[in-house]
């Protein structure tokens, strides 16, 4: 166990909606990485927080968005969903922004019909 | 902008026989180099990482890797192998420490025949 926690285990959607992924990070870690995994387009970066603040960006869509509260967990919003939404979405936490030790939630799978 | 290259999509090795996993990347400055292992319904499990310093890493598990800037290589190896390391292992690259987050390879499927 990582120590990272991430909801919902399994997600099943239509087409058009909106979903909200959270995360909640490993105690003490101020950073929170989100990647999403598919067969075609393999592990990609999306985005980081940093103590509530955004670092960086990845491949990130425009209909996704996310944010880090303070409280420090993490919501990963995708909207107007595609089919090619369809994969397992990580949450990775890390203790600052530079610690690369970035420990991996289990992950969201995402199926959208 | 930084890229990584695993050219074994799977590789089946028997139990107890060594273990070397090829990794190669394309980066500017001094690369972060990861590998990371993923099990069925899991996770990523970091196994090892390399910032600088000594260019052979020990890591979890009984692997390690050797990073060869000339060959801009960094492939994993394990002297010998158990059944449960049947696995994904994917090798990472990091931009800014890994601050801008990590890019990685395709990953190497690992299958264990008895």
């Amino acid at each position: 166990d990582s120590g990272v926690t991430q909801t919902p285990k399994h997600l099943i959607t239509a087409t058009g909606q909106r979903v909200t992924l959270r995360c909640s990070p490993r105690s003490g870690d101020l950073s929170v990485y989100w990647y999403q995994q598919s067969l075609d387009q393999g592990l990609q970066f999306l985005i980081h927080y940093y103590n509530g603040e955004e670092r960086a960006k990845g491949n990130i869509l425009e209909r996704f968005s996310a944010q880090q509260f303070p409280d420090l967990h993490s919501e990963l919003n995708l909207s107007s969903l595609e089919l090619g939404d369809s994969a397992l979405y990580f949450c990775a936490s890390s203790v600052d922004v530079r610690d690369t030790e970035a420990f991996f939630g289990q992950g969201t799978r995402l199926t959208v019909v | 902008a930084q890229s990584v290259t695993q050219p074994d999509i799977h590789i089946t090795v028997s139990e107890g026989a060594s273990l070397e996993l090829r990794c190669n990347y394309s980066y500017g400055a001094t690369p972060y180099l990861f590998w990371y292992v993923q099990s069925p319904g899991q996770g990523l499990q970091l196994l090892l990482k390399y910032f600088s310093g000594d260019t052979l890493v020990q890591g979890i598990k009984g692997f390690e890797a050797e990073f060869k800037r000339s060959q801009s290589s960094f492939n994993l190896r394990k002297p010998s192998v158990h059944w449960s390391d049947a696995a994904e292992y994917f090798c990472a690259v990091g931009a800014g420490g890994g601050a801008d987050g990590l890019t990685f390879g395709k990953g190497t499927h690992l299958i264990i025949q008895p």
